[in-house]
């Protein structure tokens, strides 16, 4: 299995400006999780879905983000308008089941800059 | 304080000695789960402890878990050059949030 798969690893935007990141889980994972890493805040979840359902989106900072999961095998997390301060690396990671069961499997990140 | 708060920070320490790290945390748990991540990677599963275990090994890592003092500690024996990078424990805590704490940045040095 290639594992969780992460697209596009780097971005680099205007403020203002759409972003789109994309993740595809591991195949047979049912819960799938969205993170953000930076320096100031560390790891934080955004959201985690469970058979493509949203759990818990408590942890999206605002109505600028929303994610998506239309089907087992793709998830999106889109950002509009982008903000300098939105810059980070934002992983995906899928699990077998629920939220801590099983142990989590991470992709690559995406590392977002926003001028 | 934040929850799954490791301890130390950082942590240097030359080749095959023994790395210890900690974890504290609040509330209740079903398990407790430490991951590493190596600079500019994804983190990594290293092992999960359930509530009812005391102590569990995978290959040079050994987990303990203190639940009346509600703390884990994982050790690394016979550290190498490539055991550099941030270890962290993470947990749910009450209300089901899943909190990473701010991880221990550990250096093996050569």
């Amino acid at each position: 299995d290639a594992g969780v798969i992460q697209s596009p690893r780097h971005e680099v935007t205007e403020m203002g400006q759409e972003v789109t990141l994309r993740c595809k889980p591991i195949s047979g994972h049912n819960s799938l999780f969205w993170y953000r890493q930076t320096m100031m805040r560390g790891l934080e979840l955004l959201i985690y879905f469970n058979n493509n359902v949203p759990i818990d989106d408590s942890g999206m900072p605002e109505d600028r983000f929303s994610a998506k999961m239309p089907n087992a095998s793709f998830s999106t997390l889109k950002i509009q308008p982008s903000e300098p301060r939105d810059s980070a690396v934002y992983f995906c990671a899928s699990s077998l089941a629920g939220l801590s069961s099983y142990e989590q499997y991470f992709g690559p990140g995406t590392r977002l800059t926003v001028t | 304080s934040q929850q799954g708060e490791e301890d130390p920070q950082a942590l240097s320490i030359q080749e095959g000695e023994n790395a210890t790290m900690n974890c504290s945390y609040k509330t209740s748990i079903n398990n407790l789960q430490w991951y590493r991540q190596n600079s500019g990677r994804g983190l990594v599963h290293l092992i999960l402890i359930r509530s009812n275990e005391r102590e569990k090994h995978s290959g040079r890592l050994r987990v303990t878990l203190d639940t009346s003092k509600k703390s884990s500690s994982l050790l690394i024996t016979a550290s190498r050059a490539a055991d550099t990078a941030s270890y962290f424990c993470v947990h749910l805590t009450s209300g089901s949030r899943l909190t990473f704490g701010e991880g221990t940045q550990l250096t093996v040095n050569p």
